[in-house]
């Protein structure tokens, strides 16, 4: 069965001090990786998809690299707008190689 | 691009009456939709998964006869949540997989429904 497991369960930051996000994972043949963020009582916003070990992407503050067994989401300068639930989730083939597997996510909190 | 909407955001009903929740995708097509539950400070968990135009593959432990799915269209995914009991209430979130271009592979999310029942 997949496993995703991230931490910190919390994150409290002051503004401009960054930091980073773990997401580590069991799956047998990793399809791709997916991080999202999620604000209270909304749906999850897609920000990332990695696919191969190595790879990194970015977007304004964020950076999201990988290895073949965990992920790392790295807040960079944060902002208070920065303050969310980040989520992990990822795919592998099975009967159906679209199902995400989530992990519990990490809520970051950026003060002023 | 890619948004999904959910409607309605927010139900209350009594027990043992159904709730019809609408997953549409806007701008894109999607053959597959997805249906996720989600209790306090809890994460994501699939439901089901739909294809347009076939029957829903339901997760382990997810009642077939409670939930029903109808994926009528490319653009619309329905949720009936059948004889509806305080446990039913959580937030339920669908999503649609694109198809075509480059992100064929991501799922967009709706912005969810709360439902609570009394």
């Amino acid at each position: 069965e997949d496993q995703v497991t991230q931490s910190p369960e919390a994150l409290r930051l002051q503004e401009g001090e960054s930091s980073s996000l773990n997401c580590s994972y069991t799956v047998s043949g990793l399809r791709g990786l997916f991080w999202y963020r999620q604000d209270p009582g909304k749906g999850p916003e897609f920000l990332f998809t990695l696919y191969s070990a190595g790879e990194e992407k970015e977007k304004e503050r964020l950076k999201a690299t990988l290895t073949k067994k965990e992920s790392f989401l790295h807040i960079t300068a944060p902002k208070p707008e920065d303050s969310a639930t980040y989520l992990c989730a990822v795919q592998a083939p099975g009967s159906n190689d679209y199902k995400l597997s989530f992990g519990a996510g990490t809520t970051v909190t950026v003060r002023a | 691009g890619a948004v999904v909407s959910q409607h309605p955001s927010w139900v209350i009903c009594k027990s043992g009456t159904s709730v019809k929740i609408e997953c549409r995708s806007l701008d894109f097509q999607a053959t597959t939709m997805f249906w996720y539950r989600q209790f306090p400070k809890q994460s994501l968990m699939l439901m089901a998964t739909s294809n347009e135009g076939s029957k829903a593959t339901y997760e382990q432990g997810v009642e077939k006869d409670k939930f029903l799915i109808n994926h009528a269209s490319l653009t619309l995914s329905t949720l009936t949540v059948t004889s509806a009991h305080p446990e039913d209430s959580s937030f339920y979130i669908c999503s649609a997989r694109a198809i075509g271009g480059g992100s064929y592979n991501e799922q967009f999310f709706g912005p969810g429904t709360r439902l609570t029942v009394l």
